[in-house]
C-alpha cells in the first residue's frame, strides 16, 4: 500500500535556525515526489518537485531512495515560512498521496 | 498563473438534500481534475479523478452514487453530494492539471459543506 509519513505534526523553530521537515514514503514503483505548502488562509500550492532539483524560497529536498525519504530543508528559517507543509508522492495518473502534514511555526 | 476557482465557498444544507460544488479552471484547460476531502486537522484524501468527457475514477471506499462527478468541459467539473447526511460535512477541495505542465496540480480554495 502507498503510504506517506510525516512524523511531526508541529515543528517550531526560531528565525534563522535550520529547518528540516521529515517525510518517509512507502510506494511501489518509482514515485515522483513533491512538497506542497499551504500558507495561512491560502490554497495549497506546489513548493518543489524532486526531479527539478531546484531550490524554491531557500528550500531544498533530497530524495534518498535507500531510506525512502524526501526531507525538506532550509538552512535559515524566515518568519514567512510559517505554514502547513505536505509531502506528496505521485504514482500513475498524476494522483497525489498526501502525508498528514507538518505545521511549521517560525518564532522571532 | 493558473487559477482554479470553486463555488460556493461555503454551503449549509439540510440532511437528505443534494448539493453541487463547481470547480473551474479560469485561465487554462484542465485535462484532469481531482476531488479531495479534508477533515479538520487531517490531510487531504483523494476521492476521485475526473477526466473531461469520461467517467470519473473513484478511490476505494468512495461511493460513486453518493458523490456524483461530472466533467463536462475542459474548464468545469462538478461534484454533487446526493442525499447529504451530517457525516458528509467536510471541506471539499478540487485541483486541476493542464497540458502545459502535466505534473503540477493547481488547487481551488475549497468548499466548506455543513449538513444539518
Amino acid at each position: 500500500a502507498q503510504r506517506v509519513t510525516q512524523p511531526e505534526k508541529l515543528l517550531s523553530v526560531f528565525k534563522g535556525a535550520p529547518v528540516e521537515l521529515k517525510c518517509n514514503y512507502s510506494y511501489s514503483g518509482s514515485p515522483e515526489l513533491f512538497w506542497y505548502v499551504q500558507y495561512s488562509r491560502q490554497r495549497l500550492q506546489l513548493l518543489l518537485r524532486h526531479i527539478s532539483r531546484e531550490s524554491i524560497k531557500g528550500f531544498t529536498a533530497d530524495l534518498n531512495k535507500g531510506e525512502t525519504s524526501f526531507h525538506l530543508k532550509k538552512p535559515f528559517a524566515q518568519e514567512e515560512d510559517s505554514a502547513m507543509y505536505y509531502c506528496a508522492p505521485t504514482g500513475g495518473g498524476n494522483k497525489l498521496t498526501f502525508g498528514t502534514g507538518t505545521q511549521l511555526k517560525v518564532e522571532l | 498563473g493558473a487559477v482554479v476557482s470553486q463555488h460556493p465557498s461555503r454551503v449549509i444544507c439540510k440532511s437528505g438534500t443534494s448539493v453541487k460544488i463547481e470547480c473551474r479552471s479560469l485561465d487554462f484547460q484542465a485535462t484532469t481534475m481531482f476531488w479531495y476531502r479534508q477533515f479538520p486537522k487531517q490531510s487531504l484524501m483523494l476521492m476521485a479523478t475526473s477526466n473531461e468527457g469520461s467517467k470519473a475514477t473513484y478511490e476505494q471506499g468512495v461511493e460513486k452514487d453518493k458523490f456524483l462527478i461530472n466533467h463536462a468541459s475542459l474548464t468545469l467539473s462538478t461534484l454533487t453530494v446526493t442525499s447529504a447526511h451530517p457525516e458528509d460535512s467536510s471541506f471539499y477541495i478540487c485541483s486541476a492539471i493542464g497540458s502545459a505542465i502535466p505534473y503540477e496540480q493547481y488547487f481551488g480554495p475549497g468548499t466548506r459543506l455543513t449538513v444539518t
